[in-house]
């Protein structure tokens, strides 16, 4: 069965750590993204990147980065948590051309 | 800027209705306009899609209906049961433009009372 895996499904972090979400897709898939989710706001871009060690601005960037080593992981990385960053956090990848995404579960993180 | 307006925010429909939910969009570069089904704790999963080219598509209960000229498209879910809770999003894109990134709309909570 195909998927895409995040490594945690809840994370507590204190205001000002470095936060890292993993994610692992098995479907070697090229695009992959990072959204995350809010009551009331839906689905909202931070990162994509369609190819290793390529990334582009989503709608969302600030405060965040990415990273890409290998075709099937993208990190999501938070530099200095803050606690507007508390959310659901979802990876998504799909192949070229196609806009099919496999969402992962999900990785909730509250900074506290 | 929103690019795609989803409505209502919730919907309660009784077991065996018809729900209904609207999306519009401004950018018509849009292409591609797929609907995606959230349950508790689960990441979206695509539900059904449809291209511009077609103005209905139909999977089962789930009916996509698109109006071009009111850049429009709605999701119809035909005899609605309890198993159709969910939230769902609207989403848009131009393919073949690269890996931009789907613009989703902000989701209806749809409750279907037995």
């Amino acid at each position: 069965d195909v998927k895409v895996t995040q490594s945690s499904r809840y994370l507590v972090k204190r205001t000002g750590e470095k936060v890292f979400l993993e994610c692992v897709q098995d479907m070697d898939h090229e695009n992959m993204f990072w959204y995350r989710q809010d009551p009331g706001l839906g689905l909202r871009l931070i990162y994509f990147s369609y190819d290793v060690k390529m990334k582009e601005k989503g709608d969302i960037p600030e405060g965040y980065s990415v990273s890409r080593e290998k075709k099937e992981r993208f990190s999501l990385i938070l530099e200095s948590a803050s606690t507007n960053q508390t959310s659901m956090y979802l990876c998504a990848s799909s192949p070229v051309g196609n806009y099919g995404y496999t969402f992962g579960s999900g990785t909730r993180l509250t900074v506290v | 800027q929103q690019q795609v307006k989803q409505s209502p925010q919730s919907l309660i429909v009784q077991k065996g209705g018809i729900s209904i939910i609207n999306c519009a969009y401004e950018n018509t570069a849009f292409d591609y306009f797929p609907w995606y089904q959230q349950f508790p704790g689960k990441g979206p999963a695509l539900l059904i899609a449809i291209r511009p080219d077609v103005s209905e598509k139909k999977e089962g209960r789930f009916t996509i209906s698109f109006n071009k000229s009111a850049k429009q498209f709605s999701l119809h879910i035909m005899d609605s049961q309890p198993g159709d809770s969910a939230t769902y999003f609207c989403a848009a894109t131009v393919s073949g433009g690269g890996a931009d990134g789907l613009t989703f709309g902000k989701g209806t909570h749809l409750i279907i009372q037995p």
